[in-house]
């Protein structure tokens, strides 16, 4: 089955900018999406189709996807940004998550 | 506007099945393509899809637990109504609906999500 890998967890300093990576089988020939989930909070989505932003998220979270790695890209992060971050593809008609990487902006 | 609400049993016995309803609004899933997934989260770790029904009530499950699971939905009520049998401590967690709007997008709604335990 198709797996994708995300690193357990990513730091970044206020202000600076965070990339979250996830990992897989020639992963630039899907679309991936990626949620955010605060704590205690339900997911959100925040990029969907590699690179496109729902209405009313930050255009801070941009996306990319080639080859065996996607990444989410926040710019400028903030406190607010500190939240578990998952990726998601489709595979064979299955839906696939990534195991989540957490972000601490310092 | 989409919104999606699950509910059902908050404790359920080992071996019990499990039988959760989301209840929608702001769509309807007669449409060939849209569906609801259903997805869970134990405590402090990730998530993982379980299954998804579709307009046209095609199904889909995650291969590693297909054995356990029924989704099925109610388009009348507005509603989808998903089973997993032989429940374990380890399926303790929150369930989450979701509304997937096709074309191998994303889950663009969630519903707030039910806690249910595994415990004798």
């Amino acid at each position: 089955s198709y797996e994708l890998t995300q690193p357990l967890s990513v730091s970044v300093a206020l202000g600076q900018t965070a990339r979250i990576t996830c990992g897989g089988n020639n992963i630039g020939t899907k679309n991936v999406h990626w949620y955010q989930q605060k704590p205690g909070q339900d997911p959100v989505l925040v990029i969907y189709e590699d690179n496109k932003r729902p209405s009313g998220i930050p255009e801070r979270f941009s996306g990319s996807n080639s080859g065996n790695t996607a990444t989410l890209t926040i710019s400028r992060a903030q406190a607010g940004d500190e939240a578990d971050y998952y990726c998601q593809v489709w595979d064979n008609f299955a839906v696939v998550f990534g195991g989540g990487t957490k972000l601490t902006v310092l | 506007q989409i919104t999606l609400k699950e509910s059902g049993p908050t404790l359920v016995k080992p071996t019990q099945t499990l039988t959760l309803t989301c209840i929608f609004s702001g769509f309807s899933l007669n449409t060939s393509g849209v569906g609801v997934g259903w997805i869970r989260q134990p405590p402090g770790k990730a998530l993982e899809w379980l299954a998804l029904i579709y307009g046209d009530d095609d199904k889909r499950y995650s291969p590693s637990l297909k054995s356990r699971l029924t989704i099925t939905k109610d388009t009348s009520k507005n509603q989808v109504v998903f089973t997993m049998t032989n429940m374990n401590p380890v399926d303790t967690g929150t369930y989450y609906c979701a509304y997937y709007g096709g074309y191998s997008g994303p889950f663009d709604y969630w519903g707030q999500g039910t806690l249910v335990t595994v415990s004798s």
